[in-house]
């Protein structure tokens, strides 16, 4: 079945980048926007970008341009979600989805990647 | 951008109960809204979509329902299983979601 499996949790230094990673398995990669979602601890949901594997297209959410860099690699099915300039406040929970266009939601989530900021 | 309310932030209930959370955007959203569950150290699970459609899988006791700028999810009998967080999301650039509601055991 379709399934998005992320990359390992990781520790880092403020001032430093973070690059995630999620693979998508059990689907055609190239047919579905891929969306990056942020939650910090006990806190909400919130949007920060999205990528379409076929052509590359990215689209991001104001409060992440410039510090957000989606890619994928169409030949390993993987997306990647790299943050930069990173300060204690990026302490979360980084979690990929798939937007499936027929039902408007984000129906298969990645098991999301904690990514800790700490000096 | 478009803001989600939801309301309460937390509810406190009964297994058996009925429980409606309210989610009202700050512009009219058309139906372009999902529900979705989270439980504590999970990914959020889509429940319904496009406002009032169930994902497959997921109990009949899930119901949505609204327009425009007011939505409901309502669990017709809660049961064990369904204490968590729940959050709403509209589909517009940007996506915006509720600030969840947590529904603890009372």
């Amino acid at each position: 079945q379709a399934q998005l499996v992320q990359s390992e949790a990781e520790v880092k230094r403020p001032g430093a980048s973070v690059k995630v990673s999620c693979k998508a398995s059990g689907y055609t990669f190239t047919s579905y926007y891929l969306h990056w979602v942020r939650q910090a601890p006990g806190q909400g949901l919130e949007w920060m970008g999205m990528i379409h594997p076929s052509g590359g297209t990215t689209n991001y959410a104001q409060k992440f341009q410039g510090r957000v860099t989606l890619t994928r690699d169409t030949s390993t099915s993987t997306v990647y979600m790299e943050l930069s300039s990173l300060r204690s406040e990026d302490t979360a929970v980084f979690y990929c989805a798939r937007w499936l266009r027929i039902k408007n939601a984000f129906d298969i989530w990645g098991q999301g990647t904690m990514v800790t900021v700490s000096s | 951008d478009i803001q989600m309310t939801q309301s309460p932030s937390t509810l406190s209930a009964s297994v058996g109960d009925r429980v409606t959370i309210t989610c009202r955007a700050s512009q009219s959203i058309s139906s372009w809204l999902a529900w979705y569950q989270q439980k504590p150290g999970k990914a959020p699970k889509l429940l319904i979509y496009k406002v009032s459609n169930l994902e497959s899988g997921v109990p009949s006791r899930f119901s949505g329902s609204g327009s425009g700028t007011e939505f409901t999810l309502t669990i017709s009998s809660l049961q064990p299983d369904d204490f968590a967080t729940y959050y709403c999301q509209q589909y517009s650039s940007p996506w915006t979601f509720g600030q969840g509601t947590k529904v603890e055991i009372k």
